[in-house]
């Protein structure tokens, strides 16, 4: 099966636009999570999807939101950027009421 | 408050000498739990997890781990390590909420010749 897939890469952007980061799941994974990784916070949960629907958020301002398609294919954007805002954002797919979870290799967004 | 610790931040084992991660949790109730490893610029690679049952799991790439109940610990091990076994290793629960993990601030491992 072929894994997590994140796009862009990598992804530079300005103070003030917007960036939307794409995920695609392990095929028949129906829950998406999505994280955020920088040297001082470390890993920090955003939010998970499930059937189209958000059933967790993590502790993240409303710039920060979410949505998951039909497909399970899953999008997460950022609203005014801040400088604060450049990170590693992970994504990962887990099968149904597991907690098992496998990462995508990753979105580096940089914030300009 | 529910807490992940990984009490260091960096180890340096030779190649071919033992090595152990520590990690600690702080929950009402056995959580489950997990180790990850993450190579520079890569993903998190999932190389075990313990749900219920026996307390030492086995995972990919040699690596092993032991959930001790008293002691609140859920330690990496691996006999020998090989070089490629320099990363950053994150200990992770999931604690009462699908979807959601919570890290420890990771553990970096140098493999010096």
């Amino acid at each position: 099966k072929a894994g997590v897939t994140q796009t862009p890469r990598y992804l530079i952007k300005t103070r003030g636009q917007q960036v939307t980061l794409s995920c695609s799941p392990i095929s028949g994974h129906r829950s998406v999570s999505w994280y955020q990784q920088t040297p001082g916070q470390g890993l920090q949960f955003l939010f998970e999807y499930f059937s189209e629907t958000q059933r967790n958020k993590g502790n993240f301002p409303g710039r920060f939101s979410g949505r998951q398609f039909s497909n399970s294919r899953s999008e997460m954007n950022v609203s005014t950027l801040e400088l604060g805002d450049s990170a590693l954002y992970l994504c990962a797919s887990s099968p149904a009421n597991t907690d098992t979870q496998y990462f995508g290799p990753g979105t580096r967004l940089t914030v300009l | 408050a529910q807490s992940v610790t990984q009490p260091d931040i960096h180890i340096t084992v030779s190649e071919g000498a033992s090595l152990e991660l520590r990690c600690n949790y702080s929950y009402g109730a056995t959580p489950y739990l997990f180790w990850y490893v993450q190579s520079p610029g890569q993903g998190l690679q999932l190389l075990l997890k313990y749900f219920s049952g026996d307390t030492l799991v086995q995972g990919i790439k040699g690596f092993e781990a032991e959930f001790k109940r008293s002691q609140s610990s859920f330690n990496l091990r691996k006999p020998s390590v090989h070089w490629s076994d320099a990363a950053e290793y994150f200990c992770a629960v999931a604690p009462d909420s699908w979807g959601k993990l919570q890290f420890g601030a990771g553990t970096q491992v140098v493999v010096t010749p």
